[in-house]
């Protein structure tokens, strides 16, 4: 049941650089989208979300864009930091359903920031 | 800054066993919700909670799970007879409404020998 994919499980970046996370999802039903940070031996820390009737929401070094149409969105990391090298999830629920609760997982993008 | 607690963060324990996760959710938070990770695998949903009662379950949370809130604090996961196939990453999360941000705790790393 791959309703959200990350397609790309690991990216490399230089510090300074922009980080951009790629999510695609299926299920058009969706209209919440999380993005979730994870260090090893650690739970999933939140990041950023964004609700479908927006299209970009932006929290200091953190943007998320929304493509309903395309059914994608991308986490923007600027600039990214040593700090940044972690796993990074993309989730999505059906908030306003009888699955508010269920976040589906992609299977996560493991981010390296090289100095 | 508040934040979701776990306890054990490790437990091993034989097939066949008890076990209860034990989660602290975020104090004012009303929505409860446990996943767990497979090594190497997805995080996944297994159950959702509020005013003492499950709201969803996912078809992985059978009869040999339940879920409990002993008290006004905490926030419990027992699996009756553990498998071998149970050995995984435990996450509890909460949040303060329905469908908003999902706070995790740390995880509960559970081995079934």
């Amino acid at each position: 049941d791959q309703q959200v994919k990350q397609n790309s499980p690991s990216l490399s970046v230089q510090e300074g650089r922009i980080s951009i996370l790629n999510c695609d999802y299926t299920n058009s039903m969706f209209d919440y989208f999380l993005w979730y940070k994870k260090y090893p031996a650690e739970g999933p820390t939140f990041l950023i979300s964004i609700s479908s009737i927006k299209d970009k929401n932006e929290d200091g070094r953190f943007t998320v864009f929304l493509n309903k149409s395309a059914k994608h969105l991308s986490l923007h990391i600027v600039p990214s930091q040593p700090g940044d090298s972690a796993v990074y999830f993309c989730a999505a629920t059906e908030e306003f359903s009888d699955s508010w609760g269920k976040l589906q997982f992609g299977a996560g993008t493991q981010v390296v920031v090289t100095p | 800054e508040p934040e979701v607690t776990q306890t054990p963060s490790h437990q091993v324990t034989q097939m066949g066993q008890e076990v209860i996760l034990r989660c602290v959710p975020i104090s004012n938070h009303l929505y409860f919700y446990w996943y767990r990770q497979i090594l190497g695998q997805k995080v996944e949903f297994l159950v959702s909670f509020y005013n003492n009662e499950i709201s969803e379950k996912s078809e992985i949370f059978d009869d040999q799970f339940s879920v409990e809130r002993p008290d006004g604090s905490n926030f419990t996961l027992k699996i009756r007879s553990t498998k071998l196939e149970d050995s995984a990453m435990y996450f509890c999360a909460s949040s303060s409404g329905v469908g908003g941000t999902q706070y995790f705790g740390p995880g509960t790393r559970l081995l079934v020998l």
